[in-house]
């Protein structure tokens, strides 16, 4: 089955600095991978996602990206904020098919005023 | 619109004894989840469906059974609880199975003690 790593497990930054999360899946054949913030307390949600036909995707001051040769992706935040701190959890699966998510660990993210 | 509502949200359990989870949806989703996330492990799988009347194991079933017996709920059940299953219990929903954002609900935190 799928396995992700995520790296790393914490990270610290200032506010106004940008911040880098990256997973690695194991499963070629996977060709969705959604992105989740978790605030202390709360539930997951979906914060942007990508499709293995392209290579990139933004929202504002976040964005993924994807390596598909070396089966990697990676959320971007800029000019981070206090409000970004929360648990980020990276996801894979196949775009159709049964197909469930699999999580990777997480990362707990702190931005410091 | 309600989305995905657990029920309850706290309970506190001795060992060997039994409880259900109930997980209700209201967007007509097809395919629901339930997940446990423990410090540093990420969301793992215990089982899914993927429509009424139907189950299926995810990367940690043991321990825990089942039901979808209508479609906008989905029940966890422990038969005889223990230390190890000490866990945030998380349900989520989707549209299809594959490449689709999964609605988490609020979460339940169970303690086996």
């Amino acid at each position: 089955g799928e396995n992700v790593e995520q790296h790393p497990s914490t990270l610290s930054v200032q506010e106004g600095d940008s911040a880098v999360i990256k997973c690695t899946y194991s499963d070629s054949a996977s060709n969705y991978f959604p992105w989740y913030k978790q605030e202390l307390g709360k539930r997951p949600q979906l914060i942007i996602d990508i499709r293995s036909n392209v290579g990139e995707k933004k929202d504002q001051r976040i964005a993924v990206t994807l390596n598909k040769t070396a089966k990697h992706f990676s959320l971007h935040i800029t000019e981070t904020q206090p409000e970004d701190s929360a648990v980020y959890f990276c996801a894979a699966s196949m775009n159709s098919g049964y197909s469930t998510l699999t999580f990777g660990k997480g990362t707990m993210l702190l931005v410091s005023p | 619109n309600a989305g995905v509502t657990q029920t309850p949200k706290f309970r506190v359990l001795k060992t060997g004894q039994s409880m259900t989870l109930l997980c209700a949806q209201d967007m007509n989703h097809e395919y629901m989840y339930w997940y446990r996330q423990d410090p540093g492990m990420g969301l793992r799988l215990i089982h899914y469906s993927v429509g009424e009347g139907t189950t299926a194991k995810g990367e940690v079933p043991d321990g825990y059974n089942v039901s979808r017996l209508k479609k906008q709920n989905f029940l966890l059940g422990l038969e005889s609880a223990a230390p190890s299953q000490t866990s945030v219990y998380f349900c989520a929903s989707s549209y299809r199975q594959g490449g689709t954002e999964a609605f988490f609900g609020q979460g339940t935190r169970l303690t086996v003690v």
